[in-house]
């Protein structure tokens, strides 16, 4: 079955211990990207990747580090997290040509304590 | 900077209804404008929409763009209780001039809510 797999999809911790969300997709797609979304402020792009070692910003990419080292995953890093990063986590995937839509996994909800 | 905005921002209507849900969108290099229905989890696509004046069906769902006033309507007829959802509008930019990948911008959404 096709889809995009996030890890873990609850997760309380402290300020400052380093997190990482894991993101996988089965569908050989190119593009993967990570959005948070919050309520009043909708979905806001953080990271984006084009291809293997290709990363780049997206509209709110501060305090997130990202790589993608294979094709199928797509991982999210928190180096150190701070409460204003309390938010609900999509990783979203799709082929390069963009004619196909995005495909979403189930989100991660993660609270900063 | 890219702009996408919905309108309303929440509606109640009752069974049987039908209801139109609004997305106007500015941004430079548009390719296309999508639809998604999220309930309690991941967003579930439900259309794209690429040229003017085409209406895309599905059930009773359909959609249609307007690129020269820069907008699109999702409207639901006949809505039921599973149609409750938040309806989010995003729309795909070009983000390098050469080509390559798509930039998504999403709208705040329209939480709907279908009651009995």
């Amino acid at each position: 079955e096709a889809q995009v797999t996030q890890n873990p999809r609850y997760l309380i911790t402290v300020t400052g211990k380093k997190l990482t969300v894991t993101c996988s997709q089965n569908m050989n797609h190119e593009y993967m990207s990570w959005y948070r979304q919050d309520p009043g402020l909708g979905l806001r792009q953080i990271y984006y990747s084009m291809n293997v070692e290709v990363t780049d910003k997206g509209d709110v990419p501060e305090g997130y580090k990202v790589s993608r080292k294979e094709k199928r995953n797509f991982p999210l890093i928190l180096e150190s997290p701070s409460p204003n990063q309390t938010s609900l986590y999509f990783c979203a995937s799709s082929f390069l040509d963009g004619n196909q839509p995005q495909h979403f996994g189930d989100g991660t909800r993660l609270s900063i304590l | 900077e890219d702009k996408v905005v919905q309108s309303p921002l929440s509606l109640v209507v009752h069974e049987g209804d039908t209801v139109t849900l609004n997305c106007s969108y500015e941004v430079t290099n548009f390719r296309s404008l999508l639809w998604y229905k999220q309930e309690k989890k991941a967003p579930t696509f439900l259309f794209m929409l690429t040229s003017s004046g085409i209406e895309k069906k599905s059930g009773r769902l359909s959609s249609i763009l307007d690129k020269k006033e820069l907008f699109s309507i999702l409207n639901i007829t006949a809505t039921q209780t599973g149609d409750s959802a938040v309806y989010l509008c995003a729309v795909r930019t070009r983000m390098y001039s050469g080509g390559g990948a798509d930039g998504l911008t999403f709208g705040k959404g329209t939480h709907l809510i279908i009651q009995p």
